[in-house]
């Protein structure tokens, strides 16, 4: 079974500062990826980042990096620049690639950005 | 950009009636999936579809869901008889044959007095 752990139920930063958001993950899989959704105040899911297992390298979209270090089983979210609309929820979330599909997500971690 | 589109975006429901949500999703998608969450928690999920049956479901869901691709474009799920504890949004998403292109819907909230 996958299990997705999210220790941070709230974090604030200044705007146009960077701010880490913590993921681990737990699974006997060797081949899985992982995922970064910001869910904002009206409710919907926004997919931000994916990461696979076997990348080599940190995945980066805009803003957003993926820090991957898979001995320690770690996927942080990294928000750079922080801007008032990145005020929301933040799950991070798992699949294996083979068998099961569905994704396993973690509690969440609320982002308030600051002025 | 494609996207998946859920109807109604809010329902409310007295308790014991059964309830349709609907999803259209993204038309060369092959997965489709129904995720719930209560208010103020993480994300379930319920029940994958691929082919035209369940491929996967969890022990959320029980008898008293159902899903159905009834005409090749829409994937529903029905809740029988609902109870209170069944208030939730419901989400609906799907995905490609690679791992990594999950869509999802912007939700039903569903109500129920």
């Amino acid at each position: 079974a996958q299990k997705i752990t999210q220790t941070q139920p709230g974090m604030f930063v200044q705007e146009k500062e960077a701010v880490t958001l913590d993921c681990t993950y737990d699974t006997s899989d060797q081949s899985y990826g992982l995922f970064w959704y910001k869910q904002p105040s009206s409710g919907e899911m926004i997919f931000l980042i994916y990461q696979g297992s076997y990348d080599e390298q940190n995945a980066t979209e805009g803003r957003y990096s993926l820090n991957f270090q898979k001995a320690r089983k770690s996927a942080n979210l990294v928000i750079s620049a922080s801007q008032l609309g990145d005020s929301a929820m933040y799950f991070c979330a798992m699949r294996v690639t083979t068998g099961r599909r569905a994704l396993t997500f973690g509690s969440g971690t609320r982002l308030q950005v600051q002025p | 950009e494609p996207e998946v589109t859920q109807t109604p975006s809010h329902q409310v429901t007295q308790m014991g009636q059964e309830v349709i949500l609907r999803c259209v999703p993204i038309s060369n998608h092959l997965y489709f999936y129904w995720y719930r969450q209560i208010l103020g928690q993480k994300v379930e999920f319920l029940v994958s579809f691929y082919n035209n049956e369940i491929s996967e479901k969890s022990e959320i869901f029980d008898d008293q869901f159902s899903v159905e691709r009834p005409d090749g474009s829409n994937f529903t799920l029905k809740i029988r008889s609902t109870k209170l504890e069944d208030s939730a949004m419901y989400f609906c998403a799907s995905s490609g044959d690679m791992g990594q292109g999950y869509t999802f819907g912007s939700g039903t909230r569903l109500t129920v007095v």
